[in-house]
C-alpha cells in the first residue's frame, strides 16, 4: 500500500526554536510538493520539487524557511526561528510527473509555535 | 480574482440525494482538473480527476468539465452521511500543462443530513 509518510505527525515548540519536518514521497514518484494549510488561508504551496531539483519556493518565506531533498526517499521542510505565525498543519504531496498531474497527500504535520 | 473560486458552503443536502460541487477557474491554459475530499483533521485525498471536456464517472461520483466555461464540477449520487466533508478543487498551473504545480481552491464543505 504506497503512500506519503511523513515525521513528526505533532510538534509543539517555542518560539524561536528550529523545526524540522520529513517526508518519504511514494516510490517511484519524482515530484514532491510541500504544502501549509490554515484555516484563514487555505492550502498553501511552500516548494515543489522534481527529480530531487527545487523548481520553485516562491510561496516560502525564504528567512526562515529551507526545503531540501537529500536523496529521492527524503524531502525536507526546515523552520529556523520558529515564530507563532508558523502554527499549520504541513503536508507533504507526491506525484508521478511524466504529464501526470495527480498528487498523493501525506497525514501532515501539526506544528505549534508557542 | 481568484484564480480557483470554490463557494465555501456549507452545503448541505439530505442523505440519498445528489449533492453539486461547483468550481471556476481562471487559467485558459490549466489542461488537469482534481477533486480531493478533506475530512476534518485529515489529509487530501484525491478523489477523481479529468482531462477532457464533458462527464467522467466513478462509482457514485461524476466530474465535468467545461473548458470554454472554466468551470468544473463534481456531483455526488445518493449522497452518504459519509460524503460529509470539505471537496477542494485543485487545477495545474501553466498553459499546456507546462507545470506539475496545482492551484487549490478554498474548498466546499458538504454536509449530508441522515
Amino acid at each position: 500500500d504506497a503512500r506519503v509518510t511523513q515525521t513528526p505527525r505533532h510538534k509543539v515548540t517555542e518560539m524561536g526554536q528550529e523545526v524540522t519536518m520529513r517526508c518519504q514521497p511514494i516510490l517511484g514518484h519524482n515530484t514532491v510538493f510541500w504544502y501549509r494549510q490554515t484555516m484563514m488561508q487555505g492550502l498553501e504551496l511552500l516548494a515543489y520539487f522534481r527529480n530531487r531539483a527545487p523548481l520553485d519556493d516562491s510561496g516560502m518565506p525564504k528567512d526562515r524557511f529551507s526545503a531540501e531533498m537529500p536523496d529521492a526517499t527524503l524531502a525536507t521542510l526546515k523552520i529556523q526561528p520558529s515564530e507563532p505565525r508558523d502554527s499549520a498543519v504541513y503536508f507533504c504531496a507526491s506525484g508521478p510527473g511524466q504529464g501526470a498531474y495527480e498528487q498523493y497527500f501525506g497525514p501532515g504535520t501539526r506544528l505549534t509555535v508557542t | 480574482q481568484k484564480e480557483v473560486e470554490q463557494n465555501s458552503g456549507p452545503l448541505s443536502v439530505p442523505e440519498g440525494a445528489i449533492a453539486s460541487l461547483n468550481c471556476t477557474y481562471s487559467d485558459r491554459g490549466s489542461q488537469s482538473f482534481f477533486w480531493y475530499r478533506q475530512y476534518s483533521g485529515k489529509s487530501p485525498e484525491l478523489i477523481m480527476f479529468i482531462y477532457s471536456n464533458g462527464d467522467k464517472e466513478d462509482g457514485r461520483f461524476t466530474a465535468q468539465l467545461n473548458k470554454a466555461s472554466q468551470y468544473v464540477s463534481l456531483l455526488i449520487r445518493d449522497s452518504q452521511p459519509s460524503d460529509s466533508a470539505t471537496y477542494l478543487c485543485a487545477v495545474n498551473q501553466g498553459y499546456g500543462g507546462a507545470t506539475n504545480k496545482l492551484i487549490f481552491g478554498t474548498g466546499t464543505l458538504l454536509a449530508v443530513q441522515p
